[in-house]
């Protein structure tokens, strides 16, 4: 059974960067078969894709346009997890995050498992 | 970017009846569509894949069609568990998105 706990601030300041973790158990970040992503959930943006890291052969990463210029997602294998990291965050960014597992090889396909989400707010 | 918009935004019915809910997309994406479940306090679960297939241990109540830009999810008799918002979300083109949600309430 895969399980992504994540962790990581539920408060950051603004102009600060956004750190949370996830890590892996029952699959591996390496895995040629699946892309490791970051989805946000807010009442202003809805359900908003953020990001992925997989790797095939090498380390890829896809970013959301609206936050490519902020945004890095790195994976560690030897502690099989992978990362966020936001930066120069601002109040709008403040929203649930989850970490999620989608099983596509080539291309994307479904989402098919989640972390718990974090509520992150950005607040001085 | 494609947008996803699901009707209703509420769906209120009694047990046992019959639940409908609507996703269209702007443009065209053949099959490539997903519907999550997600219940107050928890992340979103996969229900449906590739608009008809469900996902592993789903019960049969629930169904999707469609293609193209109209698809439907049916939950066949409503049971109180179901109690969620429901999304859509189109894998067809970058950037993957989501649609507004359909809340159905008991």
């Amino acid at each position: 059974q895969v399980q992504l706990q994540q962790s990581g601030p539920g408060l950051v300041k603004p102009s600060q960067t956004l750190s949370l973790t996830c890590a892996v158990s029952g699959d591996s970040v390496s895995s040629n078969s699946a892309s490791w992503n970051w989805i946000r959930q807010s009442p202003s943006r809805g359900l908003e894709w953020l990001g992925r890291t997989y790797y095939r052969s090498k380390w890829y990463n896809d970013y959301a346009v609206s936050v490519k210029s902020r945004i890095t997602i790195n994976a560690d294998t030897s502690k099989n997890q992978f990362s966020l990291q936001l930066n120069s965050v601002t109040p709008e960014d403040t929203a649930v995050y989850y970490c999620a597992r989608d099983r596509g090889v080539l291309v994307p396909a479904e989402f098919d498992y989640w972390g718990q989400g974090t509520l992150v707010t950005v607040s001085s | 970017e494609i947008v996803l918009t699901q009707s209703p935004a509420t769906l209120s019915l009694s047990p046992g009846e019959r639940a409908t809910l609507s996703c269209r997309a702007s443009q065209s994406i053949s099959s490539y569509l997903t519907w999550y479940q997600q219940k107050p306090g928890q992340a979103p679960r996969l229900l449906i894949y590739d608009a008809s297939n469900r996902a592993t241990d789903i019960p049969a109540r629930f169904s999707a069609s469609g293609s193209g830009t109209d698809f439907t999810l049916t939950i066949s008799s409503l049971e109180p568990e179901d109690i969620a918002v429901y999304y859509c979300q189109q894998r067809k083109n970058w950037p993957l998105t989501f649609g507004g949600g359909t809340k159905v309430e008991i």
